[in-house]
């Protein structure tokens, strides 16, 4: 059992739709990560939220809108995306500390745009 | 641009013997490196770790080594187990970042 949750598990939408991907984490991380994997490929960061402030965006398009309601929760907003943006997403959380901190990974939302 | 590298994709190794995964980094600034486990549905799950003030890390069955002249490090299982079979990620941090291999796909065979 993985103590970073993510849903829905899986999510199918239109190029049109609004939907939002969700991760929650009950460890007391205050740093909460966003990836985005591809088949055979490695994760790719997305966003980092440190204390619940957005800290790193990785150029991400802004069809993709992060969220930090609260230190446990994560949102990701999606809206007009693109066949492309097909792939696995990936929440993460960690101590943000001095470094030296493994990250803790939920397993993830497959999302499939039509 | 790849920061970090894992050069073989997949590794076949009999039940009982030790699996030997390598990974490469370029950038210097790497203090932090991790191993991740995979297996299909599930998220990475957190392996094992290892700070650049050390060489080697030991963990039950599982040891990282890092050679930072190299800019190399590898995990060690010994002995495999049947279990053991999914794909290893490796990564690297400098801050709040994580860098990650493209995977070796490691599969036990009994």
């Amino acid at each position: 059992d993985t103590e970073v949750t993510q849903t829905p598990k899986h999510l199918v939408m239109g190029m049109t739709n609004k939907k939002s991907l969700k991760c929650e984490q009950h460890m007391g991380h205050r740093a909460m990560y966003w990836y985005k994997q591809k088949a055979k490929k490695p994760p790719e960061l997305m966003f980092v939220y440190s204390y619940e402030k957005l800290s790193i965006n990785e150029s991400v398009p802004s069809r993709f809108s992060p969220e930090c309601p609260n230190s446990s929760l994560l949102n990701l907003h999606l809206h007009a995306l693109q066949p492309e943006d097909s792939a696995l997403y990936l929440c993460a959380s960690s101590d943000p500390g001095t470094g030296g901190q493994p990250q803790h990974f939920g397993d993830g939302t497959r999302l499939s745009i039509l | 641009d790849q920061q970090v590298k894992q050069n073989s994709p997949s590794l076949s190794v009999q039940e009982g013997r030790i699996s030997i995964l390598n990974c490469d980094y370029t950038n210097s600034m790497f203090d932090y490196f991790l191993w991740y486990k995979k297996y299909p549905a599930e998220g990475p799950t957190f392996l094992i770790s290892i700070s650049s003030i050390k060489d080697k890390n030991e963990d039950g069955r599982f040891t990282v080594f890092l050679n930072k002249s190299a800019k190399h490090l590898s995990l060690h299982i010994v002995p495999s187990q049947p279990g053991d079979s999914a794909v290893y990620f490796c990564a690297a941090s400098p801050g709040p970042q994580f860098y990650f291999g493209t995977g070796t796909s490691l599969t036990v065979i009994p």
